[in-house]
């Protein structure tokens, strides 16, 4: 069985632009969150999707948007980029709650 | 706020040893806490978890501690392996439907 698939896996940007990232759940999963991982940190929570509802965001700009889809698949979308978004985003999922699956990130380079 | 850390970013052990990495957390309320692993280029891979009617919860190789009177829990690895070398991360979910991660410690086996 495929695990969190995320697209693209590395990519590169200019401040100012807008950048949208692309997450499969686990088949079955109904939940997606989003995470950011800044370089030797840990990952930090911005948006919790179930059901195509937003359930939970964390302390992060309106620039960060996301959503769901009917088949669960999540796109998380950044605007007006800042030189201090670059990090990895983490895209988890699972069933309702309880323990994420995590795909191995969408690296984002904003020069 | 409410955090969970842990107490050392760095360390490093012979392969064949035991290895014990810490977190502390801050909420006495807190009931549920998880080990994650994250491999270089990967996303945190679920370790072991254990809630807070449990003083100890062992798996394979692996085993966790926790000390609710001084708050903090500990992740034992016995007979550490090349393969163990990652950051760990201790983290809980929160009401807000977010996981928090501690800051992680990188762990470094030498052969």
């Amino acid at each position: 069985d495929a695990g969190v698939t995320q697209s693209p896996t590395h990519l590169i940007k200019t401040r100012g632009q807008h950048v949208t990232l692309r997450c499969s759940p686990i088949s079955g999963h109904k939940s997606v969150s989003w995470y950011q991982q800044v370089l030797g940190q840990g990952p930090q929570f911005i948006f919790q999707y179930y059901e195509k509802e937003e359930r939970g965001r964390g302390n992060f700009p309106d620039r960060f948007s996301a959503r769901q889809f009917p088949n669960y698949s999540s796109e998380l979308n950044v605007n007006a980029l800042l030189l201090g978004d670059s990090a990895l985003y983490l895209c988890a999922s699972s069933l309702v709650t309880g323990e994420l699956f995590f795909g191995e990130g969408s690296r984002l380079t904003v020069l | 706020g409410e955090s969970v850390g842990l107490h050392l970013p760095t360390l490093s052990v012979q392969e064949g040893d035991n290895s014990i990495i810490n977190c502390a957390y801050s909420n006495s309320a807190s009931d549920y806490f998880i080990w994650y692993k994250q491999e270089s280029g990967k996303g945190p891979q679920f370790i072991i978890d254990i809630r807070s009617n449990m003083d100890k919860r062992q798996g394979q190789r692996v085993t966790v501690l926790l000390n609710k009177t001084v708050k903090h829990l500990s992740l034992q690895i016995a007979a550490t392996q090349p393969g163990d070398s990652a950051v760990y991360f201790c983290a809980e979910p929160t009401q807000d439907n977010d996981m928090r991660f501690g800051a992680g410690t990188r762990l470094t086996v030498k052969p």
